[in-house]
Order: C-alpha cells, then sequence, then structure tokens
C-alpha cells in the first residue's frame, strides 16, 4: 500500500456524460500527479499539481481539467466522455514535486460504454 | 517535448539469465530517471532511480545505468526470478516535473 487512495476503483458510464475521479495523495505530499494508461499503452502524463496550484501539463485534452484543494486531495474531471477514453486512471504523489519517488495510487478503472 | 523509446517491447529470458532494458532521451535538460514495474492489473511501483550526477546505481540484483552524453540509460536484472516477469517502465523528468514514460517492456522469466 503506497498511501495514496483513489475513488472509485471502477466506474462504467456513457458516452456523453461527465465523471469525477478523487486522489488523496500520501500524507504530507504536497503534489499529484494524474496519468492516463491505456490498454496495452505506458503512461501518459496528463496534469501536475503542486500545493494547489498547476505546475507542469502533459496531453490532457481539453475535455478534461483537474484541480487540487486546500486539503491537497484532488479531482480530474473528465466530460463529454467518448469510448477512447477508457483506460485506468493513475493518480501520483510525491513530497516536493522535485526530483523525487512517485508514490502510485490503485488507480481508478473508467469503461466507457 | 522529451521523448523517450524503451526497447524491447518484449522479452523472454531463462530463470537466473540477465535482462537488459533500454531507454534513449531527447531533452538534455531531464535529469531524473526512475524505472517502475507494474504487475498485471496494479499500480506501478519504483524500483530504482537515478540522477543526471550519477552514472551508475545498484540495488542488490538490480542495477541502472546512464550516459549522458548519448542521453541513454538502461536497466540491468541479474538472476532473473519468475517474480521478476511484469511490465517495466522508465521514465524521464527534469527535476520531478512532466514524468514522460517509455511505452514499457514485457518481461516473462521462463522457470
Amino acid at each position: 500500500d503506497s498511501g495514496v487512495t483513489q475513488t472509485p476503483k471502477h466506474l462504467i458510464t456513457a458516452t456523453g456524460q461527465r465523471v469525477t475521479l478523487r486522489c488523496s495523495p500520501r500524507s504530507g505530499d504536497l503534489s499529484v500527479y494524474w496519468y492516463q494508461q491505456s490498454l496495452d499503452q505506458g503512461l501518459q502524463f496528463l496534469i501536475q499539481y503542486y500545493n494547489g496550484e498547476e505546475r507542469a501539463k502533459g496531453n490532457i485534452l481539453e475535455r478534461f481539467s483537474a484541480q487540487q484543494f486546500p486539503d491537497l486531495h484532488s479531482e480530474l474531471n473528465l466530460s463529454s466522455l467518448e469510448l477512447g477514453d477508457s483506460a485506468l486512471y493513475f493518480c501520483a504523489s510525491g513530497p516536493s514535486g522535485g526530483a523525487d519517488e512517485q508514490f502510485f495510487g490503485p488507480g481508478t478503472r473508467l469503461t466507457v460504454l | 517535448g522529451e521523448n523517450v523509446e524503451q526497447h524491447p517491447s518484449t522479452l523472454s529470458v531463462q530463470e537466473g539469465d540477465s535482462a537488459v532494458i533500454k531507454c534513449t532521451y531527447s531533452d538534455s535538460a531531464s535529469n531524473y530517471f526512475p524505472w517502475y514495474k507494474q504487475e498485471l492489473g496494479k499500480r506501478p511501483q519504483l524500483i530504482i532511480d537515478i540522477r543526471s550526477n550519477v552514472g551508475e546505481k545498484k540495488d542488490q540484483r538490480i542495477a541502472v545505468t546512464l550516459n549522458k552524453t548519448a542521453k541513454h540509460f538502461s536497466l540491468h536484472i541479474t538472476e532473473t526470478q519468475p517474480e521478476d516477469s511484469a511490465v517495466y517502465f522508465c521514465a524521464a523528468s527534469e527535476s520531478g516535473n512532466q514524468f514522460y514514460f517509455g511505452t514499457g517492456t514485457s518481461l516473462t522469466v521462463i522457470p
């Protein structure tokens, strides 16, 4: 157990819908990263937050947004869902947002039907 | 942006043999290179990492080497065991901003 929690574990929804994925970082970690892992694909970096502020943006679609709250938990919002958005979404946390180990959560498996 | 390439995509070795996975990166500003192991359906877990001021790092049966000039780094697993079977990902980052991952290597250790 990495100490990073993600909810829900599984999510099944329909095209066009909107969902919210939640991540709680390890105690003391200020940085949260979001990744998308499609079937048989590598990890695609989406976005990073550090202490409530967006720090880096990767290949995140305009239909996706994220935020980090004062208690440091983070949410990833996915809207106008398409079949191709079906994937495993991981968040990871790190202490400083620097060149440190990231601790990954268990992931949320999103299925869009 | 950074581009990380990883080879091979699949690797099968006999138990007890060594396995080597290679990655190249494009951005000379990258200075942190972690390796992750991911078992089926599980989260990625860090197995070893190296920073740009170091050329080699070892941890028991696992070692990583970094050649900054050539912009490549490699994972070496010696005395492989069946439990080493998993997908391995390399990654590159500039000071923890934006981690770029390779496409993964599926390692199978044959008993």
